[in-house]
């Protein structure tokens, strides 16, 4: 089946620094990749949207400037925290889609990163 | 704005009992509907994914059905086994230009052996 990584699986970094996250489609062409975010006890909620090549797509309320979203392969999408403030800990997930849109709809999710900013 | 809603929050029952989780929507139109099994600090694992043209899907001790009309989806577990414990999320991939899923806060499922 489709597989998703996503790197690192943890990380701690200190207040004010900035942070990526990568995450790969391993054996399939992601035209889209999805970010969400899920707090303690709380559900996925989406962040962004991105489709390779072009700009992403933020959901209300998430700060375009501080997640900063790159999707510059097929098999690439990276999420970059900038200037990270202990509420921005938190677990993040992402999951991409293959070509055909809804005719492929299924989202094939990574196994997260742990982000704890201290 | 399209809202999911799980129920029961949290369950707990013996191995080998059949159960039944409950997921419903605001908005009846979507695209399709996924159920998905989240163990504890892990990503997500696909489950069952219902297109709206459908009414259910089967995979193995796995029965998931949509009736898109009233909002609700059932994921039927049959013989459960400890192994089956987790969270267990709905989410829809809804119309109107929202691409990606909204998600259910999930039933956290426990089978005591």
């Amino acid at each position: 089946g489709a597989v998703v990584s996503q790197h690192p699986s943890r990380v701690i970094c200190k207040s004010g620094t900035s942070v990526k996250i990568e995450c790969r489609s391993l054996d399939f062409q992601a035209t889209t990749m999805f970010w969400y975010r899920q707090f303690p006890k709380q559900s996925l909620m989406l962040m962004a949207t991105s489709n390779e090549g072009s700009k992403a797509t933020y959901e209300q309320g998430v700060e375009k400037d501080k997640f900063l979203i790159n999707h510059a392969s097929l098999t690439l999408s990276t999420l970059t925290v900038t200037s990270a403030h202990p509420e921005d800990s938190s677990f993040y997930i992402c999951s991409a889609r293959g070509s055909g849109g809804l005719a492929n709809p299924e989202q094939y999710f990574g196994p997260g990163t742990r982000l704890t900013v201290t | 704005k399209q809202e999911v809603t799980q129920i029961p929050a949290a369950l707990s029952v013996p191995e080998g009992e059949n159960l039944v989780l409950n997921c419903s929507f605001t908005d009846s139109a979507i695209y399709n509907l996924q159920w998905f099994r989240q163990d504890p600090g892990k990503g997500l694992t696909s489950l069952l994914l219902i297109q709206s043209s459908q009414r259910e899907q089967t995979s193995g001790r796995l029965n998931a059905s949509l009736d898109k009309s009233s909002g609700r989806s059932t994921l039927y577990i049959a013989a459960s086994q400890p192994g089956d414990s987790a969270t267990y999320l709905c989410a829809v991939h809804s119309g109107g230009g929202a691409d990606g899923l909204t998600f259910g806060k999930g039933t956290h499922l426990i089978i005591q052996p």
